[in-house]
């Protein structure tokens, strides 16, 4: 079955970085595209950006752009996020999403990793 | 502040039909495709409804999604307590250049 094993849970101090992997099974890797999605606690859902696993194009919310970079693994079917320069209100749960290969009119998130844990205090 | 807005909760009783609305503008909704996601409390999100109205494989068709100009709605009818959760509304913004989302809608089976 199609699944995204995320890593495990970190915790960060002010202005470090994180990287965080997704693995994904069950289905041809690069005939998709990985999405990140993050939820700060109590909070709604925020899109981060998302990566092309077959180009390695990828697309970063405004918000994100110069501390967020997105990469993948074609060999071990996995995919990356990594945050520089860490701040509190960084600190939420963050998911890995397949992402079909539509138009971007069309863009949405079909399965999804359980998430990881990022807490960011000094 | 979300850049597209649902109403932060709705309730229902089992058996009842229920419509959470999401309002976007013309670069968002207005553009593009609506999706739905379901959250239920301590899980990831899960797909409900994509490209507007359809239903990925597993999903009942209690649940249905509509779109008219620049607002969206999911529909769930037969209420059942197993679909209280947190509902939320997705669409491109070609103004942003990127995926939105609504605040989420907290539906509470009574």
């Amino acid at each position: 079955q199609v699944q995204l094993v995320q890593s495990g849970a970190e915790v960060k101090k002010p202005g470090a970085s994180v990287k965080v992997s997704c693995k994904a099974s069950g289905y041809t890797f690069t005939s998709y595209g990985i999405s990140w999605v993050r939820q700060a606690p109590g909070q709604g859902l925020e899109w981060m950006g998302w990566i092309s696993a077959y180009s390695g194009n990828t697309k970063y919310a405004q918000k994100l752009q110069g501390r967020v970079t997105m990469t993948t693994d074609t060999s071990t079917s996995t995919a990356y996020m990594e945050l520089r320069s860490l701040r509190s209100d960084d600190t939420a749960v963050y998911y890995c999403a397949r992402t079909p290969p539509t138009g971007i009119s069309y863009y949405y998130m079909d399965v999804w990793g359980k998430g990881t844990t990022v807490a960011v205090s000094s | 502040q979300s850049v597209l807005t649902q109403p932060p909760s709705a309730s229902g009783t089992p058996g009842q039909r229920v419509t959470i609305s999401c309002s976007g503008s013309t670069s968002s909704i207005g553009s593009n495709t609506v999706n739905w996601y379901q959250q239920l409390p301590g899980t990831a999100p899960k797909l409900l409804i994509y490209s507007i109205n359809q239903r990925p494989s597993g999903v009942p068709d209690r649940f249905s999604g509509s779109k008219s100009g620049t607002s969206a709605s999911l529909a769930i009818s037969g209420l059942q307590s197993d679909d209280e959760a947190d509902y939320y509304c997705a669409a491109w913004d070609d103004s942003l250049n990127g995926q939105v989302f609504g605040g989420g809608t907290k539906l509470t089976v009574l």
